[in-house]
């Protein structure tokens, strides 16, 4: 089955702490994305990529780092300089051509200890 | 600056009733239109999208156009289900180079039996 899969789907993080939250896809899409959800808000982009070797930052870039090696695997770092960083994150994937659909991961919770 | 407005939830209605959730936007450009749906503890999965002005976009019983003469895109449904029982997005993607989506904040659905 084609999708995207993001683990873990729980993480604890620890004050002063790196995480990464990982994202694999297999439906061989350009373009992935990173996204943060607060309780009762909308989605905000973190960071996206386009191609392998390339990303750019989205709406809440700071704090956060990410690297894309691998037309696959798009991987997000929470740095210590994420102060408030308790969110649900979601990937997504898309075909780079015009306006196609980004289809969605099951998320990773992130909660500090 | 390019924006998605949804009504404030929570929705709350009885099995069989008619569903609209108001969603209204703004965009520089001819942007594509869609609908996510939010299960508890889930991803992201899309509803229905529609990329033109008058296209309607339909799955599973709910529909919504592309109404760009009022820049909106109403979901609806004419019988809901407890199972619909979910947070709904409205979403739209910019005709530029980023490729991402602008999210309402989020309209919370509640089905009672």
């Amino acid at each position: 089955d084609g999708g995207i899969t993001q683990s873990p789907k729980y993480l604890f993080r620890k004050e002063g702490q790196n995480v990464t939250l990982s994202c694999e896809q297999n439906l061989n899409h350009d373009a992935m994305y990173w996204y943060r959800q607060d309780p009762g808000q909308g989605l905000r982009l973190i960071y996206y990529s386009q191609i392998v070797n390339d990303f750019q930052k989205g709406d809440i870039a700071e704090g956060y780092s990410v690297s894309r090696e691998k037309k696959e695997s798009f991987p997000l770092t929470v740095t210590s300089a994420q102060k408030n960083p308790t969110a649900f994150y979601l990937c997504a994937s898309s075909i780079a051509r015009g306006l196609e659909t980004q289809y969605f991961g099951p998320g990773t919770r992130l909660l500090v200890l | 600056g390019d924006s998605v407005t949804q009504m404030e939830g929570p929705v709350t209605l009885s099995e069989e009733a008619f569903l609209t959730i108001n969603c209204t936007y703004t965009a520089t450009g001819y942007p594509s239109l869609f609908w996510y749906v939010q299960y508890p503890g889930e991803g992201l999965q899309l509803l229905l999208k529609a990329t033109k002005a008058d296209d309607k976009g339909s799955n599973k019983g709910f529909e919504a156009t592309y109404r760009k003469e009022t820049t909106s895109f109403h979901l609806e449904k004419g019988s809901v289900q407890v199972s619909d029982s979910a947070v709904y997005f409205c979403a739209l993607t910019l005709r530029d180079s980023s490729y991402k989506l602008i999210f309402g904040s989020g309209t919370r659905l509640l089905v009672r039996p």
